[in-house]
């Protein structure tokens, strides 16, 4: 079975600091997928990035960032010089490629983690 | 691009009824995935749709059902409702690549269900 696994619960800064959302994922799939999307307070749910499995260069988004480490299941997101807009809810999550419905067909079955409310204070 | 979008946006319900929600996937993708959130918890899977045909289905009951349509549109429908059934029910839609597992799903603002 797949999991994802986010330890920190809620995390609050200030303005313009740097912050690292930890992501920690279990499978037993060779080949997989890890996203993470971000939940405003609307709802939606906004992708960010998707990784696959064979790829573990660090990726730069601006102001956004993320170390992949196979060695230790981790999938880390780091947002530099924080800002107020950046807060909202954000999710890890992990798609495998052992998801078979009877007809022997993949599917795609999103695994998500608990998420981390994170506050950007002004 | 037309995104992802969801009808209706609130519903109250009460329990023991049938209620029924809809997905507008965005433009040219043809495969529907509909997830549950229930407050303060991340979505979980209930099931996905590709052509026309349920593609794979999570840990729900068989009061959970849907469709999907020529247009590749869906409705998810959930019968007997329970108290627990009050979530954020989120629907996603992918193109398949070359494959259908690690497509990248994106979410429209979800149907924010209350059941009394």
């Amino acid at each position: 079975a797949q999991k994802v696994t986010q330890a920190q619960t809620e995390i609050s800064v200030v303005e313009k600091e740097d912050v690292t959302l930890d992501c920690v994922y279990e499978t037993r799939d060779t080949t997989y997928y890890l996203f993470w999307y971000k939940q405003p307070p609307s709802g939606e749910l906004v992708f960010l990035i998707r990784r696959n499995s064979f790829d573990e260069q660090n990726e730069i988004s601006g102001r956004y960032s993320w170390n992949f480490q196979k060695s230790t299941s981790s999938f880390n997101f780091t947002i530099t010089a924080s800002q107020v807009v950046d807060s909202a809810v954000y999710f890890c999550a992990l798609s495998g490629d052992t998801e078979y419905n009877a007809g022997g067909t993949s599917y795609g079955k999103l695994t998500f983690g608990q998420g981390t409310i994170l506050t950007v204070h002004p | 691009e037309t995104g992802v979008t969801q009808s209706p946006t609130h519903l109250i319900k009460t329990r023991g009824q049938q209620v029924t929600l809809r997905c507008s996937s965005q433009s040219g993708h043809n495969t529907v995935s509909w997830y549950q959130q229930a407050l303060g918890q991340g979505p979980q899977f209930i099931f996905q749709y590709y052509r026309e045909e349920e593609n794979g289905r999570g840990n729900f009951p068989p009061r959970f059902s849907g469709l999907q349509f020529p247009n590749y549109s869906s409705e998810l429908n959930v019968n007997a409702l329970e108290l627990d059934d009050s979530a954020l029910y989120l629907c996603a839609s992918s193109h398949p690549g070359w494959g259908l597992s690690t497509d990248t799903q994106y979410f429209g603002p979800g149907t924010r269900l209350t059941v009394l």
